[in-house]
């Protein structure tokens, strides 16, 4: 079992719904990322959050240390935001990035 | 602009050749990673390196190698001992080491063996 896990691995949404993408870790962590790859394969930060909430234009991430989840957001999604994400956990042993296999998410006009 | 060059972005090299990976930063960032990323896995970490003149291995080294002789440049060398170098390898920096700052990442570079 993987110590990060992401669902759903893919994800087709209409423009306009509101997403959410899952992010289960089973290790201790200091920080979580949620990155952005392209198609092209380029890779961007959305987030890095320890506690709490963060929210960046149409974005929110949220995490529950205790629960041990993290929770990517998107309201009003736009086609634009097809892309894979992926969430990445600081901790285990080495306190090394642990990344999960990403979410595929297509949105359809 | 700031930011992260990966060069090439595709390469395709023989059996038995060496290929180097070209990454280069100006974002001033003393911590730079290779990652490798094989379809339907989470990114895997070669090397990486929190300041010049050292790295350190990460998940799957064997068969690659690296150096840091300036904190701009962190080149990867896909030697002839990789088993399966067919992937996509991503190179990232952030400001400092601990992987608790924000990561930023180049294009990625797409090597394949023929």
């Amino acid at each position: 079992k993987n110590e990060v896990e992401q669902s759903p691995q893919n994800l087709t949404a209409q423009e306009g719904e509101f997403i959410t993408i899952n992010c289960s870790y089973s290790v201790g962590i200091s920080a979580l990322h949620w990155l952005q790859q392209h198609p092209g394969g380029g890779i961007v930060s959305l987030f890095m959050l320890s506690s709490g909430k963060k929210k960046h234009g149409r974005l929110i991430a949220t995490i529950n240390i205790q629960e041990k989840h993290s929770s990517l957001h998107i309201t009003a999604s736009h086609p634009r935001d097809s892309a894979v994400y992926i969430c990445a956990a600081v901790g285990g042993a080495t306190n090394k990035l642990i990344f999960g296999t990403g979410t595929l998410l297509a949105v359809q006009p | 602009d700031g930011g992260i060059t990966q060069s090439p972005k595709y390469l395709f090299r023989k059996e038995g050749q060496n290929v180097t990976l070209s990454c280069e930063q100006n974002l001033n960032h003393d911590a730079m990673y290779w990652y490798r990323q094989d379809p339907g896995q989470g990114l895997r970490l070669i090397y990486y390196s929190q300041i010049v003149n050292d790295f350190q291995k990460g998940d799957i080294a064997e068969g690659y190698s690296v150096s840091r002789e300036k904190k701009e440049s962190f080149p990867l060398t896909v030697t002839s001992a990789q088993k399966n170098p067919t992937a996509f390898y991503l190179c990232a920096s952030s400001i400092s080491g601990g992987d608790t700052g924000e990561l930023f990442f180049g294009e990625g570079s797409r090597l394949t063996v023929l």
